[in-house]
């Protein structure tokens, strides 16, 4: 498995501020994940983020809303950049690792709440 | 893309009965079908998984069953106890390795057991 420790586990945030949330990974892996949890909701993948180059997208995310950085290969960072109530979500990093590289694990979460 | 289907949205069982989640895929070619458990305020615990080489895997009291030609696959958890109450995701990935993964997660179901 993987220790997977993200910072901060909650906040509470005014619309139209920005929040970085961190995500430090016991030991170095090629690719982290960030996922949305809307509340009762199911996970969704917004980016995967490689060391050394821009983070990959899904559709319905873009950049200048949720930028993404991975200086090294043990942490990265995503920002929920100006935010609003629909924001309100849990943020989740994830790794993989295991046989074939295809084991997910996940951190405890980011709960955000926008008022 | 891929879309994965999770019934019930919620369970509730006696302590000691068994309890049964399915999830049916689109993609003919995901090979990789991991099941998460999620308890109140913490990030998705994977609990087990199958490949599409395996038709069946078990794990004490957890089993998974994969049918690839229905492209369904289940969970099961027998002698259920109090702690197995959480929200359980299925996912589907066509990942052959490292790099490749993306997890697709069904909508989850949230299980109660009832002493």
């Amino acid at each position: 498995s993987a220790v997977i420790s993200q910072k901060p586990s909650r906040d509470i945030c005014q619309r139209g501020t920005s929040l970085t949330i961190q995500c430090q990974v016991d030991s170095q892996v090629t690719m982290m994940f960030w996922y949305r949890q809307q509340p009762g909701q199911s996970l969704t993948l917004i980016a995967t983020a490689n060391q050394g180059s821009e983070a990959t997208y899904e559709s319905g995310f873009v950049i200048d809303k949720f930028p993404i950085s991975r200086p090294n290969l043990t942490f990265s960072t995503l920002t929920v950049s100006n935010m609003s109530p629909e924001d309100s979500s849990i943020y989740l990093c994830s790794v993989e690792r295991g046989r074939g590289g295809t084991e997910a694990f996940f951190g405890q979460g980011t709960r955000l709440t926008v008022v | 893309g891929e879309n994965v289907e999770q019934h019930p949205s919620t369970l509730s069982v006696q302590e000691g009965d068994s309890a049964v989640i399915k999830c049916t895929y689109s993609d003919s070619a995901s090979n990789y079908f991991p099941w998460y458990k999620q308890e109140l305020g913490k990030g998705p615990q994977l609990i087990i998984d199958i490949r599409s080489n395996v038709g069946e895997k078990k794990d004490q009291r957890i089993a998974v069953t994969l049918n690839k030609t229905a492209k369904h696959f289940s969970l099961h958890i027998t002698e259920t106890q109090p702690e197995d109450s959480a929200v359980y995701f299925c996912a589907a990935s066509k990942g052959h390795g490292a790099g490749s993964y993306q997890l697709t997660f069904g909508k989850g179901t949230k299980l109660s057991v009832i002493p």
